[in-house]
């Protein structure tokens, strides 16, 4: 199906283990976003990508990082994982060019643990 | 400092009747507006837009207005199913659709049969 695929959808980390959040999309979407969502929380930017090679970052940027080799991915790393990064991960996706009438596609998010 | 804000956390209608969901923002420069829907343990999915040069958009029982010099916009389902509930979130960013989205914390709807 295409859309914008997340995994894993659950862990559970200690703290200061690191992992890699996996995210692909295939619509050939330029644009690729990471967005967290803690409890009572609205999304908040982490790091986004305009294309392949290029990334910024976000409002919530401090603990992570994230490369954009391909178009179709756009992982995202935790290093030394702490418990103030325990939330619900999203990425999404848009194409250049999109009408206003479709917004960004989303993945179904993973779920994040850090004890 | 929110520049997106949703102050009501929750809302419960009956079905059948009109539901409305406000948002009220403070950074002039968006131009473009969004309301999301989100189902307990999965992504949000879109629901309807509106870019600040119009003051109202429509599609089928949803219905999006953008009052400009306050800074509102209000979303309008009617009428109201009970499939409709979830949290909604408002968004706004200042670069079109592909600008970075700033949200609201969410309305969490319930329609009650």
């Amino acid at each position: 199906n295409a859309g914008v695929t997340q995994t894993p959808k659950f862990r559970i980390l200690k703290i200061g283990q690191s992992m890699t959040l996996q995210c692909a999309q295939d619509m050939n979407h330029n644009y690729m976003y990471w967005y967290r969502q803690d409890p009572g929380m609205g999304l908040k930017l982490i790091y986004y990508s305009v294309g392949a090679g290029i990334t910024d970052k976000g409002e919530v940027p401090n603990g992570y990082n994230v490369s954009r080799s391909t178009t179709e991915d756009f992982p995202l790393r935790l290093e030394l994982a702490a418990p103030s990064q325990t939330s619900v991960y999203f990425c999404a996706s848009i194409g250049a060019g999109t009408p206003e009438s479709v917004g960004y596609t989303f993945g179904s998010g993973t779920r994040l643990t850090v004890v | 400092d929110q520049q997106v804000k949703q102050n009501s956390p929750s809302l419960s209608v009956q079905e059948g009747r009109i539901s409305i969901l406000n948002c009220d923002y403070t950074n002039s420069m968006f131009d473009y507006f969004l309301w999301y829907k989100k189902y307990p343990a999965e992504g949000p999915t879109f629901l309807i837009s509106i870019s600040s040069i119009k003051d109202k958009n429509e599609d089928g029982r949803f219905t999006v207005f953008l009052n400009k010099s306050a800074k509102h916009l209000s979303l309008h389902i009617v009428p109201s199913q009970p499939g409709d509930s979830a949290v909604y979130f408002c968004a706004a960013s200042y670069g079109g659709s592909q600008g970075n989205l700033i949200f609201g914390k969410g309305t969490k709807l319930s329609v009650k049969p």
